[in-house]
């Protein structure tokens, strides 16, 4: 199965825009990049995904590379209430759906 | 709103003990997954079902087997349970494949004694 890589930990202000980087370099063509995210002493929440576009809602956005080996996901203005786990991860259409996740980037956010 | 309920927020168990965790989600979806989460190990997955008495094993489905006998519940069995089967588990559901997302439940927090 593909895999993800994230950086373990990110550090930002509050109020700045936040670029959390995923590299899937062995993604297949019909894998959803999807993103969650997990505060402390919860389950896992949906943030965003997408296939080929990049992809805007309330929460953030995703930016996707033209080859889809690389994603980002932008936080355009960080809040104390972002301070999560994020979770990078492939939907494998293919598998029925199959979620596998990785080890996530550990976002904190500074006054 | 769609709604993942897990049967226990936390439970103790003995070892040797058949284990029983239920989930059940009020959204008619397909797809039910079973993980399980350790610190520093992320999120393991060890069965989905995306589809009544169909089931997948994940990456980690030794010790576990599933039963999805009706569509809104997913149910993970630990046969005998052991103590490194403490963990946090966490059940999800989501409509269908790829392009739908995954509801999460608040989790079963199971201690192994």
């Amino acid at each position: 199965d593909a895999k993800t890589t994230q950086p373990n930990s990110m550090e930002s202000n509050e109020e700045e825009p936040v670029h959390l980087p995923c590299n899937h370099s062995t993604i297949s063509g019909t894998d959803y990049i999807h993103w969650y995210r997990q505060l402390p002493s919860q389950g896992p929440e949906y943030v965003i995904h997408g296939l080929t576009s990049n992809v805007n809602n309330r929460m953030a956005s995703l930016a996707i590379a033209e080859d889809r080996k690389s994603s980002t996901l932008i936080l355009h203005r960080a809040t104390l209430r972002d301070a999560a786990v994020y979770y990078c991860i492939l939907n494998f259409y293919n598998q029925g759906g199959k979620l596998i996740f990785g080890q996530g980037t550990e976002l904190s956010v500074k006054p | 709103d769609v709604k993942v309920t897990q049967s226990s927020r936390y439970l103790v168990k003995r070892t040797g003990e058949k284990v029983f965790l239920e989930c059940v989600q009020d959204m008619d979806h397909e797809n039910m997954f079973w993980y399980r989460q350790d610190p520093g190990l992320g999120l393991r997955l060890i069965y989905f079902s995306y589809d009544v008495k169909m089931k997948e094993k994940g990456d980690i489905p030794e010790g576990y087997s599933v039963s999805r006998e009706k569509k809104e519940r997913f149910s993970l069995i630990l046969e005998s349970a052991s103590t490194n089967q403490t963990s946090m588990y966490l059940c999800a559901s989501s409509l269908d494949r790829g392009y739908t997302e995954a509801f999460f439940g608040q989790g079963t927090r199971l201690t192994v004694v």
